[in-house]
């Protein structure tokens, strides 16, 4: 059973808020990802992490932030939220050694900015 | 850069019958591959893996896989689905290197009784 969580699980919130999703792991785990994923649609990638201090964005451009400053912590921000941001916010991690170790994934978050 | 498609978005079933869901990638480099499991309101899981060597690979709950190089397809297939296995599955692929997953559209699967 993978050791990652996400908070909250569910967020409804007013435009123009600021909101910071939290996303944490037990694992020790040095890779971190946020993906986006929409109803019916497949995962994007929006934020990247290899390490403490590392952060990339990813293949689908977002108006978020990111931070890594503690290995267990990758909290993703959105500065002044929107109805576009509404989607579910997926968080993953893995070890390092290239592609072959899997990613494990936490619960979710689903935002609708109202 | 890596692509993956899932060519049916949604596949029904009936309880006890085979299911084989279908996944088709494009790279110009060898890559691994990967099946993940999403119930509602949870996270992804995965169900197998293909890195390297026996071109059918075994995973969890009954499901199997076979890796077709000529044909760039990685199908899921399980013999006798359960209720149980109504879900939504996304097939992914990652470069030998770096770890980032692209992932096809995901087809949703729906066991009847």
């Amino acid at each position: 059973e993978a050791d990652i969580y996400q908070t909250p699980r569910y967020l409804v919130i007013g435009t123009g808020k600021k909101i910071t999703l939290e996303c944490s792991q037990t694992m020790g785990h040095d890779k971190m990802y946020w993906y986006q994923q929409d109803p019916g649609m497949e995962l994007h990638l929006i934020h990247y992490s290899y390490g403490v201090n590392s952060t990339e964005k990813g293949d689908l451009s977002s108006e978020s932030t990111v931070s890594r400053i503690r290995t267990e912590h990758f909290p993703l921000t959105l500065e002044s939220a929107r109805p576009s941001h509404t989607s579910q916010y997926l968080c993953a991690s893995s070890e390092s050694g290239g592609g072959r170790n899997e990613q494990y994934f936490g619960p979710g978050t689903r935002l609708t900015v109202t | 850069a890596q692509s993956v498609t899932q060519l049916d978005s949604q596949v029904p079933v009936f309880e006890e019958a085979p299911v084989e869901l279908r996944c088709n990638y494009s790279s110009s480099v060898s890559v691994y591959l990967f099946w993940y499991v999403q119930y509602p309101n949870q996270g992804l899981q995965l169900l197998l893996k293909y890195l390297s060597g026996s071109t059918l690979v075994k995973g969890i709950n009954g499901f199997e896989a076979e890796f077709n190089k000529s044909q760039t397809s990685f199908h899921l297939r399980k013999p006798s689905v359960h209720i149980s296995d109504t879900a939504e599955y996304f097939c992914a692929v990652t470069l030998t290197s770096y770890g980032k997953l692209t992932f096809g559209q995901g087809t949703i699967l729906t066991v009847h009784p």
